[in-house]
C-alpha cells in the first residue's frame, strides 16, 4: 500500500515551453502533497506545499508563477513548469502524506525535466 | 530556518569496514526519517526513528537518535557493494508535515 505516481518519469522540453507533471497517490487520499526539487549531487529542497482545494504554499526563493501547482483532488496533484529554461533542469520529486496521519510522508518515484 | 547537516557529505570505505553518518539538526524534533538513494532513483525509506533513544536495526544499518543532542547516527557493519547509495536524513517540522532533507552522503563501498 501506500503507492505514490508520477507522470511522466522523464521529459525533454524546448525552452519557453511549459511542461506539467503529476502526482497522484494510488490507494490512498492525501490533503497534503509536496514538491521537491533536487539538482545533481544535492539534496532535496523543498518547493512547495499542495493542498486540496486550496492554493499552495511556496518556500521562499520558489516563483509561484513559474511552478504552478494545482492539487485539484484527494490524490492528484500537478507541477507546472511555464516558461521553462535550461535551469530548470533538474529532478522532480513528489510526495503524498496520508490524510490524518502527521509525518507519515510517502515518495514518488520522480521525474527527470530536462529543458533544452 | 531548520538546517540539516550530515556529515561526511562523501566516504569511501573499504568492504568488511564500519563507519558512522552522522546528522545533525538545528530545531527541536521528536523524530527523524533516513533514506537511501540510489542514482536516478527516489528515495527508499530506510528507518522513522519517532523518539528520543530510538534505535532501529536493518542488516548492516543500525540508526539512534538523541532528540537531546539534537543528533542521530546511522552506523554501517561490515560494509558491502550493496550498500553504495546516497544516504538522507531528514527531520520534520513540529506538528507540520513539511520534511527537511540533510546534505546527503555518498557512500561508495569498494570491494
Amino acid at each position: 500500500g501506500a503507492v505514490v505516481s508520477q507522470h511522466p518519469s522523464w521529459v525533454i522540453c524546448k525552452s519557453g515551453t511549459s511542461v506539467k507533471i503529476e502526482c497522484r497517490s494510488l490507494d490512498f487520499q492525501a490533503t497534503t502533497m509536496f514538491w521537491y526539487r533536487q539538482f545533481p549531487k544535492q539534496s532535496l529542497m523543498l518547493m512547495a506545499t499542495s493542498n486540496e482545494g486550496s492554493k499552495a504554499t511556496y518556500e521562499q526563493g520558489v516563483e509561484k508563477d513559474k511552478f504552478l501547482i494545482n492539487h485539484a483532488s484527494l490524490t492528484l496533484s500537478t507541477l507546472t513548469v511555464t516558461s521553462a529554461h535550461p535551469e530548470d533542469s533538474s529532478f522532480y520529486i513528489c510526495s503524498a502524506v496520508l490524510a490524518g496521519v502527521l509525518h507519515e510522508q510517502y515518495f514518488g518515484p520522480g521525474t527527470r525535466l530536462t529543458v533544452t | 530556518e531548520l538546517k540539516v547537516e550530515q556529515n561526511p557529505l562523501f566516504l569511501s570505505m573499504q568492504e568488511g569496514k564500519n563507519y558512522t553518518i552522522y546528522c545533525n539538526y538545528s530545531t527541536t524534533s521528536d523524530r527523524l526519517y533516513w533514506y537511501r538513494q540510489d542514482p536516478g532513483k527516489s528515495l527508499e525509506s530506510l528507518f522513522v526513528l519517532l523518539s528520543n533513544g530510538a534505535v532501529k536495526q536493518e542488516g548492516r544499518l543500525m540508526a539512534s537518535l538523541d532528540t537531546k543532542a539534537r543528533l542521530s547516527t546511522l552506523h554501517i557493519t561490515a560494509a558491502v557493494h550493496d550498500l553504495s547509495a546516497t544516504y538522507f536524513c531528514a527531520v520534520p517540522l513540529p506538528l507540520r508535515n513539511q520534511f527537511y532533507f540533510g546534505t546527503g552522503t555518498s557512500l561508495t563501498v569498494i570491494p
